[in-house]
């Protein structure tokens, strides 16, 4: 039973336009998310993450939007440059607790 | 921003030997240290959560006697893979939180190959 789910395995983008990453989970006792970005050959790094309590998060061109009632969360990478092109992992937590990872998109953004 | 390093990185073994796999934090203490095991097109897998100064907690279906876990320090942790397979090739990644349980941060990871 996967409580974290990324439905898209790939995605791709055109340079400048933006990227929507999706995530949803079946744990309404999640709270806290966070979005990881991980490149071939190297552990995930963490990217932006969002509170239970809030339903928008921004940190320069990324911005994470959870809506509780629909257990989904989104990132949004505007704009989209090449070196955003890696696998995005959604994880979500509930406390302390351990993680709890989706199982990855691959985003590839072309000239 | 807080450090997580593995060592080794990439690690190539015979079938049958062990390998031991280090997780340190470079500029915090890590009160907890979680070990990831991550499968081709899966996502990572949760192996063990180990807490410093006591046993860790493996996931179900996690040998315990095959993958040993020790976090002697608050920051270090290892994992050693004993009798190593084949099927146990694979990218092992450790994460390490904080005593205030923030986010987790992780290692770079650590590829094993056994032939």
């Amino acid at each position: 039973d996967q409580q974290v789910k990324q439905n898209s395995p790939s995605l791709s983008v055109q340079e400048g336009r933006i990227s929507i990453l999706n995530c949803d989970y079946t744990n309404s006792m999640f709270d806290y998310f966070l979005w990881y970005k991980k490149y071939p050959a190297e552990g995930p790094t963490f990217l932006i993450s969002i509170s239970s309590i809030k339903d928008k998060n921004e940190d320069g061109r990324f911005t994470v939007f959870l809506n509780k009632s629909a257990k989904h969360l989104s990132l949004h990478i505007v704009p989209s440059q090449p070196g955003d092109s890696a696998v995005y992992f959604c994880a979500a937590s509930e406390g302390t607790d351990k993680l709890i990872f989706g199982t990855g998109t691959r985003l590839q953004v072309f000239p | 921003g807080a450090v997580v390093s593995q060592h080794p990185s990439r690690v190539i073994c015979k079938s049958g030997t062990s390998v031991k796999i280090e997780c340190r934090s470079l500029d915090f203490q890590a009160t907890t240290m979680f070990w990831y095991r991550q499968f081709p097109k899966q996502s990572l897998m949760l192996m063990a959560t180990s807490n410093e100064g006591s046993k860790a907690t493996y996931e179900q279906g996690v040998e315990k006697d095959k993958f040993l876990i020790n976090h002697a320090s608050l920051t270090l942790s290892t994992l050693t893979v004993t009798s190593a397979h084949p099927e146990d090739s694979s990218f092992y990644i450790c994460s390490a939180s904080g005593p205030v349980g923030e986010t987790q941060y992780f290692g770079p990871g650590t590829r094993l190959l056994v032939l």
